[in-house]
């Protein structure tokens, strides 16, 4: 199964701030099913990308996300109050489909 | 609206069986893959399989093969996880979500919280 590495694994900065999230796959992920998932506590995850760059229903265009084969980031252009949450990456494109182990983004 | 509404909190204990659910409304359940996600407390997400209400296709990650079951009756709109046997290690949150393929997870249930206790 293909190995997701997030880094860094926490992320300190303050609103308004740019945000870097990197995922790095162990082999190529296939036609850029790569997605990123929001997680505030208490609550599912909601999706922001998917297919590596392009932006899920409703999600603000400060977030972006690029890459391909096996490095992929998120960058979120500006941290609003509500952006403080973990991230996940997450291949789809092998079964199993697998996970990374996020990337908490606190206040600083 | 697509909606994934799951079934309620659970508290067991080691030993017994469990079957949870997830119903899908506001679009055609049988053609797009439902998958089960568990993330344990304090954890990250882990992918524990898919299925595919059309036909029941099912497909698990190596880790849960053997360890859960998952079904769904296409009659309910309605898929499924269970288990045989529970241990307090799967005490954990159990989310469904829908699989549009390229789009990947993109509607959530709301989690199912299963404590396995003595």
């Amino acid at each position: 199964e293909i190995v997701l590495t997030q880094f860094p694994g926490t992320l300190s900065l303050s609103p308004g701030e740019r945000a870097t999230l990197s995922c790095r796959a162990s082999q190529t992920i296939s036609t850029s099913y790569l997605a990123w998932y929001q997680q505030k506590p208490g609550r599912a995850p909601r999706l922001l990308i998917y297919g590596a760059s392009s932006r899920a229903t409703g999600i603000p265009d400060r977030f972006s996300g690029s890459g391909s084969g096996t490095d992929f980031t998120l960058t979120i252009s500006g941290l609003e109050p509500e952006d403080f949450a973990v991230y996940y990456c997450q291949q789809y494109g092998n079964s199993p489909g697998t996970f990374g182990q996020g990337t908490k983004v606190e206040i600083k | 609206e697509v909606q994934l509404v799951q079934s309620g909190v659970e508290v067991k204990k080691p030993g017994e069986s469990l079957k949870i659910s997830c119903k899908g409304s506001g679009y055609t359940f049988t053609r797009y893959w439902i998958g089960w996600v568990r993330q344990m407390p304090g954890k990250g997400l882990e992918w524990m399989g898919i299925i595919y209400p059309g036909d029941s296709d099912t497909r698990y990650s190596p880790s849960f093969q053997g360890q859960v079951t998952i079904s769904a009756d296409k009659s309910l709109s309605t898929a499924y996880l269970q288990w045989n046997s529970l241990k307090a290690s799967d005490t954990a949150m159990y989310y469904c979500a829908r699989d549009y393929g390229w789009r990947g997870f993109d509607s959530w249930g709301q989690g199912t919280l299963v404590t396995v206790s003595s």
